[in-house]
Parts: C-alpha cells; structure tokens; sequence
C-alpha cells in the first residue's frame, strides 16, 4: 500500500520561510508531486521530484530524498496569499495519486 | 495551456434529482479523471478514463455514473443522491502513464438538500 505522512497545520509570518515535510513508503517509486490548494478551490502544480536534491522554482523549492523516503516544500518571502493546504502526492499504479492530508499553512501579518 | 474547465461552478440539487457535471480540456491529454473532497480531507479518486475507456471505478455507488463522450470531454451523471455525498467534484487531466502531472479543474460544489 501507500502511505504519505505530512503534519496538519503550521502558522507562520509574512515575509518568514517555513518548511512543509512530507515522508512516504510506497510499493515502487515514481516521483513526488507537491500541489497547493487555496479553501474551495483545485489543487495546483507545484513540482514534481523524481531525483534526490533540491529543485528551486522562484520562491518555491521542492527536496527529495529517496533513500530516507522524505520530501519537503520551502515556501521563502511568504506572502498572504501563500495561506493554502499543501499537498504531497505520489504516483502508483496506472493513473493513481496517493495524497498525503495535506498541510494547512496560514501566514499572519 | 494547462487549463480544465468545468460547469457548473455551484450545484444545488434535491435527492430525487438527476443532474451531470460536465469537465472539458484540450490538452490531448487522454488520462481524465473524476475526484470527490470533502472539507479539510484531500481529494479522493472516483474514476478513471484512458482512451475514453473507462479505466477504474474505485467502488463508487451507481448513483454516480460517468461518462466519456470523447477525449477532451468528461461527464459525471448523478441521480438519487444522499445528504452525504455533499462535496466538491474536481476532474483532473494529465498524459497517460504513471508519474504524470494531473492538472485539476476548478471543481463543482455540491449541496444535495
């Protein structure tokens, strides 16, 4: 089976940087996907890992690490519109997403 | 162009009404698939459609039938809900294959009086 693990809920201040983690056993491995999802709206692409290291993407960065099966998210320069439910996801079997609960991030002034 | 459409936005419907959902893209994607969220829970799949045939149906009631008329279109038929089937209803697209990126739709919020 799959099993993605993140914690629920994190405050942090604008213009701060915080750090959402992410650790998964799957049967297989076929990348990991980060989406952000603000209240009633879809899920967005964020990044997907595949190798192990940091992908940066702007504000964004992406980690993976294969080996310890751990990922995480590095929001830098938070902005209030980063106030969002993160989203871990990893891909098995054909056309499936296992989700982790996601991780609300709120961002205070 | 990395955009899902889907109508209507907001749906209000009583348990003996029949009403579909309807979700379009035109990506040539051929994955497309029909997802239900509840509040604070992450999206749960319903279905899958590759090629237009219909792929997975993970246990979903057959008050929900779906439908794929051809490949950049997708239906979801509802008739005779319950309360508890109140949700949103995301489609998703990607490429067909394992690790490919699902791009979502903005969602239908449903209310089933």
């Amino acid at each position: 089976g799959q099993n993605i693990d993140q914690p629920t809920e994190m405050t942090a201040t604008e213009g701060a940087i915080v750090q959402i983690n992410c650790t998964y056993q799957t049967s297989g491995f076929n990348g990991l996907f980060w989406y952000q999802q603000h209240a009633g709206e879809a899920p967005t692409f964020l990044s997907y890992n595949v190798l192990d290291g940091l992908e940066e993407k702007g504000r964004f960065s992406s980690f993976l690490s294969r080996s310890k099966g751990y990922s995480y998210l590095l929001l830098k320069e938070l902005q209030m519109k980063d106030s969002a439910s993160y989203l871990c996801a990893a891909p098995y079997g054909n056309n499936r997403l296992a989700f982790g609960k996601g991780n609300q991030v709120v961002v205070i002034p | 162009d990395t955009e899902v459409t889907q109508t209507p936005k907001h749906l209000v419907m009583g348990m003996t009404n029949k009403k579909s959902l309807k979700c379009e893209q035109h990506m040539g994607h051929r994955a497309m698939y029909w997802y239900k969220q509840k509040a604070k829970k992450p999206p749960e799949l319903m279905f899958v459609y590759s090629y237009e045939k219909l792929s997975i149906n993970e246990s979903v009631p057959s008050r929900f039938s779906p439908e794929c008329p051809n490949s950049s279109l997708l239906n979801l038929h509802l008739h005779a809900l319950q309360p508890e089937d109140s949700a949103l209803y995301l489609c998703a697209s990607s490429q067909e294959g394992v690790g490919e990126t699902q791009y979502f739709g903005p969602g239908t919020r449903l209310l089933v009086l």
